[in-house]
């Protein structure tokens, strides 16, 4: 049973636009969320986390929508750049249990210059 | 840089031969993980680690064994090498605090023929 799920396996969007990646969960444990970001040939880079108490958090271009009841998050960014295209890894903690991250499966983003 | 080496970096390896895959961090974090990653399941956690000799299982444990006799140095054995253990594979490592975020290191690629 997938407790991270991204639906969407890919997403273009044209350079300067937005793009909005989205999460959904299924375990209501989870106070604490976070995005990934991946280029080929090398490990995962945090971006930004959301705690299950705030429903936004804004870092420069890249900010976090988290909709407990709906158990959904999203990550915009906005404008995209050709950098930007890469896999984005959802994923969610409960706290206290030994910091363990469930991940869903990626998106890969491409960004049209 | 999040200060974890992981050795070796690309092993072709045969069946049933014993793998051994080594990940050292230099920030004397508690916690230390392995997680595979595999096209259509994303990042999926192996073993774990919350401390020198203590360590648990992830959600795709079965053919794998860790250690952890040093704060700074986490190892992941395949005792026998099958080829659905081709993967790429990533050691994480993270302080453990309420809200905390996990680092990764650069990624092992791991073939077995």
């Amino acid at each position: 049973d997938q407790q991270v799920k991204q639906n969407s396996p890919s997403l273009s969007v044209q350079e300067g636009r937005i793009s909005i990646l989205n999460c959904d969960y299924t375990n209501s444990m989870f106070d604490y969320f976070l995005w990934y970001k991946k280029y080929p040939a090398e490990g995962p880079t945090f971006l930004i986390s959301i705690s299950s108490i705030k429903d936004k958090n804004e870092d420069g271009r890249f900010t976090v929508f988290l909709n407990k009841s709906a158990k959904h998050l999203s990550l915009h960014i906005v404008p995209s750049q050709p950098g930007d295209s890469a896999v984005y890894f959802c994923a969610a903690s409960v706290t206290g249990a030994n910091s363990k991250l469930t991940f869903g499966k990626g998106i890969t983003l491409s960004v049209r210059p | 840089d999040a200060g974890i080496t992981q050795s070796p970096r690309h092993k072709v390896t045969e069946t049933g031969t014993p793998v051994t895959l080594r990940c050292h961090q230099t920030e004397n974090h508690r916690y230390m993980y392995w997680y595979r990653q595999d096209p259509g399941h994303g990042l999926r956690l192996i073993h774990y680690s919350y401390g020198v000799k203590d360590t648990d299982k992830g959600e795709v444990s079965d053919g794998y064994s860790v250690s952890r006799s040093k704060t700074e140095d986490f190892l992941l054995t395949l005792e026998s090498a099958t080829s659905s253990q081709t993967s790429v594979y990533f050691c994480a490592i993270s302080q453990g605090q309420i809200g905390n975020t996990i680092y990764f290191g650069e990624g092992s690629w791991l073939t077995v023929v």
